[in-house]
């Protein structure tokens, strides 16, 4: 398995322009989560989805911020109109779903978000 | 409030001495804590598990302790080499239905850097 894909790998933007964020889980995962990572905040989780339905997105800061995951192998993250206080690194994750034992987060190469 | 703490976000040591690392946590019950390994401009890596039930685990050169009365993990890296130089993040599984509630929260690591 190729793990989970992000793309792209790096996004450079100007300020009011809209930004999607693509992700790729690993096949057989029902879980997926995207975080965003800054040096102030470390790691957040913005949102997951469990079989595809959101399951908790009070982590998303704005209504700027919207997620979806129209099948089990894809999912997005838009911001629209982006800040330049949204340049971040945005990770996606999946995991084995809740109710199992226990979970272990796959964790893809990140987007690096630069608004300007 | 609900937090997790990892003791500081940068530690130094020499080649061959142990290396431990901190995670407190408050207001939270997870049912497992889970520690990750994470290399610049890459996503965090899973090395370790460890249930509310149990105090230790190990994994060749990885110790991890957890207390759930002082509310706190000790991860340990027993005769640290310079590869062991990442950033290590502490998660915490938190307890739902059946197990795991399905999310993980991260603390905002600690930076390992060991010298030759």
């Amino acid at each position: 398995d190729a793990g989970v894909i992000q793309s792209p790998r790096h996004e450079v933007t100007e300020m009011g322009q809209e930004v999607t964020l693509r992700c790729k889980p690993i096949s057989g995962h029902n879980s997926l989560f995207w975080y965003r990572q800054t040096m102030m905040r470390g790691l957040e989780l913005l949102i997951y989805f469990n079989n595809n339905v959101p399951i908790d997105d009070s982590g998303m800061p704005e209504d700027r911020f919207s997620a979806k995951m129209p099948n089990a192998s894809f999912s997005t993250l838009k911001i629209q109109p982006s800040e330049p206080r949204d340049s971040a690194v945005y990770f996606c994750a999946s995991s084995s779903p809740p109710g199992a034992i226990w979970m272990k987060a796959f964790f893809g190469q990140g987007t690096r978000l630069t608004v300007v | 409030s609900q937090k997790i703490e990892q003791n500081s976000e940068a530690l130094n040591i020499q080649e061959g001495k142990t290396a431990t690392l901190t995670c407190n946590y408050t207001n939270y019950s997870p049912a497992y804590l889970q520690w990750y390994r994470q290399d610049p401009g890459r996503g965090p890596v899973f090395l370790l598990l460890i249930r509310e039930n149990e105090k230790e685990k190990r994994k060749e050169r990885l110790k991890v302790t957890f207390d759930t009365t002082l509310k706190q993990s000790l991860f340990h890296i027993t005769a640290s080499q310079p590869a062991d130089s990442a950033t290590y993040l502490c998660a915490l599984d938190i307890k739902g239905y059946g197990g795991s509630q399905g999310n993980l929260i991260f603390g905002k690591g600690t930076k390992l850097s060991v010298k030759p």
